[in-house]
């Protein structure tokens, strides 16, 4: 089963604005991270949330988790052009061993008008 | 002072042939990982190899096989290419050590179009 969906799939919002993403998974997570795809490139690690966190801050980023919903959270404020981009939720096994690599959702297309 | 690098950056090609994508991570890491993002963006981990252990998706088909001559080199090799692997290919690499916490890192991906 897939890991990780995020939601809304594609969100235009005015520059300036806040964007708010959502992400579910399935299973016991050991943590959940987010990446950021700009067009025809490689992802770009932005923040990681331990399970035993409930909300993490990063500039101009928040995450947050809620475990007993096995959702999180992708807040991104006062957006720029530059934002805009792809954006995955990752989450790893449940152990922490993680050589078995993360398991990424299907992305939400984010575009900023300017 | 790229951290992780693959080439080539495209590769065109006829079904049927064979072919392989490098990649190479100056990071000092001690995991790497190919993962496949087909046309709709959904990316899928395929083989992740640490220190010698290689834990392979079993959804891959065995025309792929991933190979390590040293720790910051996983090149993939692809056999008898079908229409079916035209898709984006991900090198990354993590350090897992005694925290893993599972940071990736990416490489730019190599666009494979199979005609």
């Amino acid at each position: 089963s897939q890991q990780g969906e995020e939601d809304p799939q594609a969100l235009s919002i005015q520059e300036g604005e806040n964007a708010t993403m959502n992400c579910s998974y399935k299973t016991s997570i050991n943590n959940l991270q987010w990446y950021r795809q700009n067009s025809g490139r490689g992802l770009v690690h932005l923040i990681l949330i331990r399970s035993n966190e409930r909300e993490k801050h990063s500039g101009r980023l928040r995450v947050t988790l809620d475990t007993s919903k096995k959702s999180s959270s992708l807040l991104i404020t006062a957006s720029r052009a530059a934002d805009t981009a792809s954006y995955f939720c990752a989450t790893g096994p449940y152990s922490g061993g993680g050589a078995d690599g993360l398991t990424f959702g299907k992305g939400t297309h984010l575009i900023i008008q300017p | 002072d790229t951290a992780v690098s693959q080439t080539p950056k495209y590769l065109v090609t006829q079904m049927g042939n064979d072919k392989s994508i490098k990649c190479e991570q100056n990071l000092g890491h001690d995991t790497m990982y190919w993962y496949k993002q087909d046309s709709k963006k959904f990316l899928k981990i395929m083989f992740s190899y640490n220190n010698k252990e290689l834990i392979i998706n079993e959804t891959v088909p065995n025309r792929f096989s991933p190979k390590s001559p040293d720790k910051a080199h996983l090149n993939l090799h692809i056999n008898s290419l079908e229409l079916g692997d035209s898709a984006v290919y991900f090198c990354a690499s993590s350090q897992l050590g005694t925290r893993p916490l599972n940071i990736q890192y990416f490489g730019a991906g190599t666009r494979l179009s199979v005609l």
